[in-house]
């Protein structure tokens, strides 16, 4: 069965520096991907959507990066800050029929000052 | 600014009760889902609308059902509530594919059976 999983529960970073999080997949081709913000007791904010024939994506000072051979998402951010501090989630559409995303289990950043 | 609404933010409920979620959005997405979210477990799928009268079963939907009787409305109902559906409940809105966008989340419905 298909599986996403997210390499880290936790990380932990100075301000300033550039976080980077992982998102692997297996037993799948997707179309495309997606990442989320959570904030504690929130819902999941869309933050960006890849396809799989771009190989990278920018956004101010999110950047994500797509590897179907590798089967793997990097998102960064970069000159992190203490408001960039949450739960990370990528997503991809499921196996079966339809469009509905499945969702990792999430990484949860820390940017201390 | 756009917009899904989820009813209630927290709910207690007893055992055995029958238990309505609502979620309404404001932005005519014609894709609408129903997930719950558990520590450890991530977020899970219940099920998922992609236009009004018309469902589909997501990976968890024993003990749920749905409702889509207006294109802006997706309902949640719990036949018969059960501790083990303890849990946060999220409502979510899309356009289908393909797009640039993701889903819009509601807030969450934070419900307790007792």
């Amino acid at each position: 069965s298909q599986k996403i999983e997210q390499n880290s529960e936790a990380l932990n970073i100075q301000e300033g520096k550039t976080a980077t999080l992982t998102c692997n997949y297996t037993n799948y081709s997707p179309a495309y991907l997606q990442w989320y913000r959570q904030d504690p007791g929130r819902g999941p904010v869309f933050l960006l959507l890849i396809r799989e024939n771009e190989k990278e994506k920018r956004k101010e000072r999110l950047k994500v990066t797509f590897d179907t051979t590798l089967k793997q998402s990097l998102f960064h951010i970069t000159a992190s800050q203490p408001a960039d501090s949450a739960t990370y989630l990528c997503a991809l559409v499921r196996l079966q029929a339809g469009t509905a995303l499945i969702f990792g289990k999430g990484t949860t950043l820390s940017v201390s000052s | 600014d756009v917009k899904v609404t989820q009813s209630s933010r927290y709910l207690v409920k007893r055992t055995g009760e029958k238990v309505f979620l609502e979620c309404v959005q404001d932005m005519d997405h014609e894709n609408m889902f129903w997930y719950r979210q558990d520590p450890g477990l991530g977020l899970r799928l219940i099920y998922f609308s992609y236009d009004v009268k018309m469902k589909e079963k997501g990976d968890i939907p024993e003990g749920y059902s749905v409702s889509r009787e207006k294109k802006e409305r997706f309902s949640l109902i719990l036949e018969s509530a059960s501790t083990n559906q303890t849990s946060m409940y999220l409502c979510a809105s899309s356009f289908p594919p393909p797009t640039d966008y993701g889903y819009t989340f509601g807030s969450g419905t934070r419900l307790t059976v007792v």
